[in-house]
């Protein structure tokens, strides 16, 4: 079956670091994804790992261990704007077709 | 043009009615999607068209009937709808099954 697993909510003050985890068990892999979305906006693309390592862009950085089936978003210099939904995604390993199967989400409260 | 448009942004429907949501985009991609998602869930993935023919449903009751009249245009048909049908639904597209998906800002269902 399908399983992937975040934090429910995380609260952190502006200006600092806060990772955000995921773990997953899918029937297939090929890649991850994190997103973000505001109450009532759509999903935005923030990153994407497919090989093992740390991918980095900007204030954003993700990390995926693929053995450990582990993935975690990191963020720094935190801002109120990063007050959002984040959302861990897995590809399924489904050939023809892109299906992406999202997890659980985490919200993220950033306080002054 | 990098975004995904969903009409109506709103829409609130007795179980009686028919209605029809929609979608557009036009930056050339040929997979389009359409997610749902209630209240503090992550998006659920219902359909998956490629190349205007749908590739994957993902079990949906048939009271919801999706349509792609062309590469750019995606339509989810709505009868006979329930109350625990209400939720936000989602547009996305992808350049190719190895993409990220562009998200739409959705539109919110009622159903009375």
């Amino acid at each position: 079956g399908q399983n992937i697993d975040q934090p429910t909510e995380m609260t952190a003050t502006e200006g600092a670091i806060v990772q955000i985890n995921c773990t997953y068990q899918t029937s297939g892999f090929n890649g991850l994804f994190w997103y973000q979305q505001h109450a009532g906006e759509a999903p935005t693309f923030l990153s994407y790992n497919v090989l093992d390592g740390l991918e980095e862009k900007g204030r954003f950085s993700s990390f995926l261990s693929r053995s450990k089936g582990y993935s975690y978003l990191l963020l720094k210099e935190l801002q109120m704007k990063d007050s959002a939904s984040y959302l861990c995604a897995v590809r399924d390993r489904d050939g023809a077709t892109n299906k992406l199967i999202f997890g659980t989400g985490t919200l993220l409260a950033v306080q002054p | 043009d990098t975004e995904v448009t969903q009409t109506p942004k709103h829409l609130v429907m007795g179980m009686t009615n028919k209605k029809s949501l929609k979608c557009e985009q036009h930056m050339g991609h040929r997979a389009m999607y359409w997610y749902k998602q209630k209240a503090k869930k992550p998006p659920e993935l219902m359909f998956v068209y490629s190349y205007e023919k749908l590739s994957i449903n993902e079990s949906v009751p048939s009271r919801f009937s999706p349509e792609c009249p062309n590469s750019s245009l995606l339509n989810l048909h709505l009868h006979a709808l329930q109350p625990e049908d209400s939720a936000l639904y989602l547009c996305a597209s992808s350049a190719g099954k190895n993409e990220k998906l562009f998200f739409g800002s959705g539109t919110q269902l009622s159903v009375l």
